[in-house]
């Protein structure tokens, strides 16, 4: 299979602090990741591509500054969410896809909560 | 803006019934196309993933594609209580992209 694990499943953090999160390949390799992002009865936006070795990716309205994208191995990234705000508080997905022939497959997301 | 439309429900069906879940996308440059379900609180599963027209089957999940219309549909044979969830359609951004669009999904309730 294609494995991904993302660490931790639940954060909560005060307002102003940092938070990271990771995300792992674990039976696979992947040069490329994504970020989610899901607030409550929505549907997953894509926030940034992760690509190893090089910058992230982001999509428009998404502050780099803010959420800083790490991929420094095949089977690491990581998402740094800087000066948390409530109106951050979310759930966050990463993805990896192991080839075309498995589709992409999703960690288990991080719901941060941020007071 | 490239979209993603699905019916966001909910849709009831009784157990043993079959499932039908539609979805549209609006850039024609789009080639892979992927079901994902989703329980609440949890994160998307995939299900299937179908790059070619016509059906592609896999138990009891059927997922048909048609280019033409820009349509995307996944049939639930023997709907089961678990199968309960929402169920989020997902296209890639065009020829050669990596990113996916989701749709909003659509939440499906099988009645025991």
């Amino acid at each position: 299979g294609a494995v991904v694990s993302q660490h931790p499943s639940r954060v909560i953090c005060k307002s102003g602090t940092s938070v990271k999160i990771e995300c792992r390949s674990l039976d696979f390799q992947a040069t490329t990741m994504f970020w989610y992002r899901q607030f409550p009865k929505q549907s997953l936006m894509l926030m940034a591509t992760s690509n190893e070795g090089s910058k992230a990716t982001y999509e428009q309205g998404v502050e780099k500054d803010k959420f800083l994208i790490n991929h420094a191995s095949l089977t690491l990234s990581t998402l740094t969410v800087t000066s948390a705000h409530p109106e951050d508080s979310s759930f966050y997905i990463c993805s990896a896809s192991r080839g075309q022939n498995y589709g992409y497959t999703f960690g288990s997301g991080t719901r941060l909560t941020v007071v | 803006q490239k979209e993603v439309e699905q019916n966001s429900g909910p849709l009831s069906v009784p157990e043993g019934a079959i499932a039908s879940l539609n979805c549209t996308y609006s850039d024609r440059g789009s080639q892979s196309f992927f079901w994902y379900r989703q329980y609440s609180g949890k994160s998307p599963e995939l299900i299937m993933f179908i790059y070619s027209n016509g059906d592609k089957e896999d138990g009891r999940f059927t997922a048909q594609l048609n280019k033409a219309s820009q349509y995307v549909s996944l049939l639930i044979r023997d709907s089961q209580p678990s199968d309960s969830a929402t169920y989020l359609c997902a296209v890639n951004r065009g020829a050669g992209s990596y990113q996916l669009t989701f749709g909003k999904g659509t939440k499906l309730s099988v009645i025991p």
